[in-house]
């Protein structure tokens, strides 16, 4: 267990709607990451973070921007979500910044645009 | 990050060693083996790393292979709670932030 929340755990919205997934830390990580998951495409990077107010984006980081005020909150969010952003969602952590760069991973969140 | 292959799928038997192959023939000399597992469901869990050497925690051990092109992980007594996916992953250590995880090997442990 990396000390990591996600919530909420199961969503279900509408297109359009605007949506705020939150990754919780309780180990005072500087890292930490936003994955989705979807059949086919194994996980894929969405945006991470390397410190309060420091983040970068990910392979996948069209349609989703994300918020670090501080170090144990790390918000995605869905400015208006599409059924394309229909996935699960993982938020990961790196313990430590050096040698091994190891990533721990949350219990996920399941979203659904409909 | 060096492309690997993996078999889709391999079933043991319960209370069996666990050998889960992974090729890496094109892995350059700065990069690290990663293994790494999911149960349905749930998020992905690190299993073990290595560079060279072969190396062994308490969940399994990894088997390098002296030219690097290929690795092992062992799951020494398999349970029914080891049947996942597994994914070996291989990465230089910094200067990259993602994770690439292929299709894995979904293994399936018999009773």
């Amino acid at each position: 267990d990396a000390g990591i929340t996600q919530s909420p755990r199961h969503k279900v919205t509408e297109t359009g709607t605007p949506v705020t997934l939150r990754c919780h830390q309780t180990e005072n990580h500087r890292y930490m990451y936003w994955y989705r998951q979807d059949p086919g495409h194994g996980l894929r990077l969405i945006h991470y973070s390397y410190g309060v107010k420091d983040t970068d984006k990910g392979e996948v980081s069209d349609g989703y921007s994300v918020s670090r005020s501080k170090t144990e909150d790390f918000l995605l969010t869905l400015e208006s979500a599409t059924s394309s952003q229909t996935s699960v969602y993982f938020c990961a952590i790196r313990r430590g910044t050096g040698l091994p760069d190891i990533q721990y991973f949350g219990a996920g969140t399941r979203l659904s645009v409909l | 990050d060096a492309k690997t292959t993996q078999p889709p799928s391999m079933d043991c038997a319960e209370g069996r060693a666990a050998n889960l192959p992974c090729n890496h023939s094109t892995i350059s000399g700065n990069e690290y083996v990663y293994w790494y597992r999911q149960i349905h469901s749930q998020g992905p869990q690190y299993i073990i790393h290595g560079l060279k050497n072969n190396e062994t925690n308490e969940m399994a051990s990894l088997i390098i292979t002296e030219d690097r092109k290929s690795s092992t992980l062992i799951l020494p007594h398999a349970t029914l709670r080891d049947t996942a996916v597994y994914y070996c992953i291989v990465r230089v250590n910094f200067g990259n932030e993602k994770l690439t995880f292929g299709t894995g090997t979904r293994l399936t442990i018999i009773p």
